[in-house]
């Protein structure tokens, strides 16, 4: 089955440094991919996503490519902030069967920024 | 515009009791995915539904759980005679359709219910 593996944290950076986060996936389809960002006591919020190969996704200064290839959906930004503390979530979906669409979630990485 | 809304954001139950949870979809969303979070985890499907119609269940537990989405009012995810093991956090998602083959649409979250079981 389909599955979406990302790095462990937690991951503590001091601000204004840079960001990677690593996502991988397997998929028997032709996934879309997505990057979710889940605050303290709070629901998921879309962060960016993309649709196919080569695509870019970003939003609030976060990127991330699908790289087919690779099988790889790394989310990275060049300056963080103590704002960005979250939780965030690489996950794919893609087209099922019975029509059902339902998102495959990596198990998230905790992200804590210190000033 | 209002979110996708749930509640209680919060449902202490003890061993053996029933919990309902609600969640109203985004105004012109008519399609429900309901996730569960467990500690340290991320989110796992359990199922999908349009108004009156469970299209894929196949991440609920067999026994227990069930789910609806009526024609009015919210969709209820219900859980019976809960256990420990049921306390998590559950997330509800909208689209405003199902997801066709050549265009991948976004779900948008609610806060979820955390459900805590005595």
């Amino acid at each position: 089955g389909d599955s979406v593996t990302q790095m462990e944290g937690p991951v503590t950076l001091s601000e204004e440094a840079f960001l990677t986060i690593n996502c991988t996936y397997t998929a028997t389809g032709y996934p879309s991919l997505f990057w979710y960002v889940q605050y303290p006591g709070e629901g998921l919020q879309l962060l960016l996503k993309a649709t196919k190969a080569d695509d870019k996704g970003s939003n609030k200064g976060f990127e991330a490519t699908y790289r087919k290839e690779t099988t790889s959906f790394h989310l990275e930004k060049g300056s963080v902030q103590v704002s960005d503390s979250a939780v965030y979530f690489c996950a794919l979906t893609t087209s099922w069967g019975a029509g059902s669409y339902q998102l495959t979630f990596g198990k998230g990485t905790k992200l804590s920024v210190i000033p | 515009n209002a979110g996708v809304m749930q509640n209680p954001r919060h449902l202490v139950r003890r061993r053996g009791q029933e919990a309902r949870l609600r969640c109203s979809p985004m105004k012109g969303h008519s399609h429900v995915y309901w996730y569960r979070q467990l500690p340290e985890e991320g989110l796992k499907f359990m199922v999908y539904l349009q108004k009156e119609n469970i299209i894929d269940e196949s991440g609920m537990p067999k026994e227990r759980f069930s789910a609806e989405f009526p024609k009015e009012g919210p969709s209820i995810l219900r859980i019976q005679q809960v256990v420990r093991g049921d306390s998590a956090a559950y997330f509800c998602a909208s689209s405003p359709r199902g997801q066709g083959a050549t265009y991948q649409e976004t779900q948008y979250f609610g806060p979820g219910t955390r459900l805590l079981v005595l």
